[in-house]
């Protein structure tokens, strides 16, 4: 059984970078099926995807056109983390962040999730 | 990107039939995952792919799709199936990308 753990500050200051931690148990972050994903959701904008990391002989990132150049997920194969980076945070980003498992396949269902980190940006 | 829409809530009788939709451009190549939603907690998905059911999730849940729209049926509503519901799927202008509909919140009378 796959299990998410996600750790990090419930409060982070506009203008400075929210940084989340997914503890990963039952895969690996350097799998060559699964990918690790960072979503959000916030009354304004539901559910969004922001992006996802994965190894396949090399390590590969996609993001979210919304977020790409705020954005950078990371993974840590020795403690077998996955970690999310978002730069130059306003209001707008605080939201309930979830990391979680796209197993492999074609059409990128996610189906394990971390709990979720409520995330306030505020002064 | 492209864009799921969905209503934004369902009303269905207990014991009835109840049909969730999801449109969007990208429905034409990829199918509709599913994820149901209760207050507080993290989404569950309980359909994936052309029907496919995660173990755990009862029968009464199914997918099926049609040129730009997915549904979702739930067969015999159950008090327990109030939640809200999520499309999601690859995004057929960037398919490395992931987009979700809105969300559709399902009451059950």
């Amino acid at each position: 059984q796959v299990e998410l753990q996600q750790s990090g500050p419930g409060l982070v200051k506009p203008s400075q970078t929210l940084s989340l931690t997914c503890t990963i148990s039952g895969d690996s972050v350097s799998s060559n099926s699964a990918s690790w994903n960072w979503i959000r959701q916030s009354p304004a904008r539901g559910l969004e995807w922001l992006g996802r990391t994965y190894y396949r002989t090399r390590w590969y990132s996609h993001y979210a056109v919304s977020v790409k150049n705020r954005l950078n997920i990371t993974a840590d194969t020795s403690q077998n983390q996955l970690s999310l980076h978002l730069h130059s945070v306003t209001p707008e980003d605080t939201a309930v962040y979830y990391c979680a498992r796209i197993p492999g396949g074609s059409y990128y269902w996610f189906d394990f999730w971390g709990q979720g980190s409520l995330v306030t940006v505020s002064s | 990107s492209s864009e799921l829409t969905q209503d934004p809530a369902v009303s269905v009788a207990l014991g009835q039939t109840v049909w969730i939709t999801c449109q969007g451009d990208s429905l034409r190549a990829f199918f509709a995952n599913w994820y149901q939603q209760k207050p507080g907690q993290a989404p569950v998905l309980v359909i994936h792919g052309k029907n496919n059911r995660p173990s755990g999730i009862p029968d009464r849940f199914s997918a099926s799709s049609s040129g730009t729209t997915a549904s979702l049926t739930i067969t015999g509503a159950q008090a327990e199936d109030e939640a809200d519901y999520y499309c999601s799927s690859r995004d057929n202008t960037n398919n490395h990308l992931v987009i979700f509909g809105g969300g559709t919140k399902l009451t059950v009378l």
